[in-house]
Parts: C-alpha cells; structure tokens; sequence
C-alpha cells in the first residue's frame, strides 16, 4: 500500500469553517497528489506536490491550498469550507520509475 | 479535458469478456489503468507508454493506439472480483499529470 495513511478518514463540518486534511507517506516517494472523487467526474487533480515545498494547481484547484514543509507530508486544507466540497479526496504518491500511482484510502468530507 | 470511457457501465456473466475504450482529444504520452472497488481506493493496473508493447495483467490486456488517441482494455473470461470501475488515466507527456476519465462500471454476475 506504499505506507499512505490519510486523516482524518471522515468529517462533518459546517459551511465556513477551514478543515484540513493530511497526508502521510513513509517511503520517501518524491510526487504527492491530492484529488477528490465525486459521482459522474472520477477523479480530478486538485494540487500536487514535486518537492519539499514544491508544489503547482491541478485542475480543480479553487478553493484549495497545500502544504508540504516535510517529504512524508502532504497537507491539503480548505479556507472556508464549502457544501460543493463535500466529496471523497484521495492522496497518492507516484512511484517514478514506473509513473504507478499509489492511493491513499480515501478521506470523506461532509460539509453542511 | 477529461479523457471520454465507453461503455459508462457493463454488467457481464462470470466467464465472458468485455472491452473498455478510452479515448482523448489530445496526442499522449500514455495511458494508465486503475480499478476501484466500492468504498476503496483505486487500484493501478498497467501503463501503456507511447511505442510500448501491449500490456497484461492476470487475463486483463490493453492496447494503446498512439494516432488515435485510444487505448481499450481487454477483461478475458472475467471473474467475479473483476467487478468494480475502471479508471483510465492519460498524460500528453509535457509535465501535465494524469487526467482521469469518469470510469466505467463493470459488474460480473453468476
């Protein structure tokens, strides 16, 4: 599984509120991505991470901001939660020699 | 621009084949599979690089079509864990990251 441990794996917060979701990693892999799931989108890329404080937009990035101060870890938060991001976010680590993605397993926001 | 999968679901009796095709409207570098069952997370199945060989995993096979854009997924005598949705995921190559396509829903049946 890559050592990803996602946390926390559920919440229900209330619209407004900032909440932050972390990721972690114990094999050293260089790309960290964060994305969320939703029914009728599969997965879209909110931000990814190249390095230790590295990191660029995916495509559904508004609203969104990372973090990664450390290699192990990958923190995505949102400012002022909103109910359009109420949704499934997975992490993922990508292996580089063979470009395999490696998911974390899942983290459900709920938010009212 | 997401990458378009067909069919959006198949239900299929145990020992029958399918064939799921994802396709783009850009020039790619490659194309990889995932699965995911229900309530996990997806699960990487295989690359496909730009001039590589069709790939296989288990009696799961894929081929990429480089001037079409596609590449399709081949389930051979399918089995019950085979359920679940397929996930292709494509890269133009030019530092983009993957871009997801909606999935398709398989369902083997007894």
């Amino acid at each position: 599984d890559a050592g990803i441990t996602q946390s926390p794996r559920h919440k229900v917060t209330e619209t407004g509120t900032p909440v932050t979701l972390r990721c972690h990693q114990t094999e050293n892999h260089r790309y960290m991505y964060w994305y969320r799931q939703d029914p009728g989108h599969g997965l879209r890329l909110i931000h990814y991470s190249y390095g230790v404080k590295d990191t660029d937009k995916g495509e559904v990035s508004d609203g969104y901001s990372v973090s990664r101060s450390k290699t192990e870890d990958f923190l995505l938060t949102l400012e002022s939660a909103t109910s359009s991001q109420t949704s499934v976010y997975f992490c993922a680590v990508e292996r580089e020699n063979t470009g395999e993605l490696f998911f974390g397993e899942g983290s459900r926001l709920t938010v009212l | 621009q997401q990458p378009v999968q067909s069919p959006q679901a198949v239900i299929l009796r145990e020992g029958e084949d399918a064939v799921i095709n994802c396709s783009s409207s850009k020039a790619l570098y490659s194309v990889h599979w995932y699965r995911q069952k229900h309530g996990e997370a997806p699960v990487f199945l295989m690359i496909l690089l730009k001039g590589g060989e069709q790939m296989r995993h288990e009696k799961i096979s894929a081929s990429f079509n480089e001037k079409k854009q596609q590449s399709s997924l081949y389930l051979t005598a399918s089995q019950l864990s085979y359920s679940g949705t397929y996930f292709c995921g494509t890269d133009t190559g030019t530092a983009s990251k993957l871009t997801f396509g909606t999935g398709t829903r398989l369902q083997v049946t007894l």
